[in-house]
């Protein structure tokens, strides 16, 4: 299976500080993409980075790939309380299909 | 962006009776539909891909008989998940992607919380 992991299963930090998240993943992907859930809820888009690329920005989000180690990392600078929840990345190959991985959760003391 | 709904948003229910969880793309249509299903604490696992007209196709090891999958319109597809047992308590989550949309942009809905007695 493509099931991916993510690490550290949880992150506890302070308002301002920076958090990554990093994710591995098994086979070949034509994408990877990062979601995140609030507890008990859907999850939402943040951001999707292509096989031929390397990094990538949204806000506060910075993804980097690194396809020759099967891995992404997921970096969210100057950190709010309200970016507390858990985030999921999800490897996409040819298919639609999307295998996610374990997911981080975060907590984000004020 | 596009919103898909779920209803309901969570379910009791008494185990061995069926319940029915409908997934609606509402302000756009998708011929492609998924269901997850995720275990507290847990990632989401792929359970079915959903095809408006078409049979569904599971993943391996989801039983296609306990997990009835209709896909009627291109705005609604619906889980109904027969017989249930305690073990089938779950967060179910559906996502769609947008006809004639790119084949990586899904969109999920808020999840149902099915807890069986």
């Amino acid at each position: 299976s493509q099931q991916g992991e993510e690490d550290p299963q949880a992150l506890s930090i302070q308002e301002g500080e920076n958090a990554t998240m990093n994710c591995s993943y098994k086979t070949s992907i034509n994408n990877l993409q990062w979601y995140r859930q609030n507890s008990g809820r859907g999850l939402v888009h943040l951001i999707l980075i292509r096989s031929n690329e390397r990094e990538k920005h949204s806000g506060r989000l910075r993804v980097t790939l690194d396809t020759s180690k099967k891995s992404s990392s997921l970096l969210i600078t100057a950190s709010r309380a309200a970016d507390t929840a858990s985030y999921f990345c999800a490897a996409q190959g040819g298919s639609e299909k999307l295998v996610f991985g374990k997911g981080t959760k975060l907590t984000v003391n004020p | 962006g596009a919103v898909v709904s779920q209803h309901p948003s969570w379910v009791i229910c008494k185990s061995g009776t069926s319940v029915k969880i409908e997934c609606r793309s509402l302000d756009f249509q998708a011929t492609t539909m998924f269901w997850y299903r995720q275990f507290p604490k847990q990632s989401l696992m792929l359970m079915a891909t959903s095809n408006e007209g078409s049979k569904a196709t599971y993943e391996q090891g989801v039983e296609k008989d306990k997990f009835l999958i209709n896909h009627a319109s291109l705005t609604l597809s619906t889980l109904t998940v027969t017989s249930a047992h305690p073990e089938d308590s779950s967060f179910y989550i559906c996502s769609a992607r947008v006809i004639g949309g790119p084949y990586n942009e899904q969109f999920f809905g808020p999840g149902t919380r099915l807890t069986v007695l």
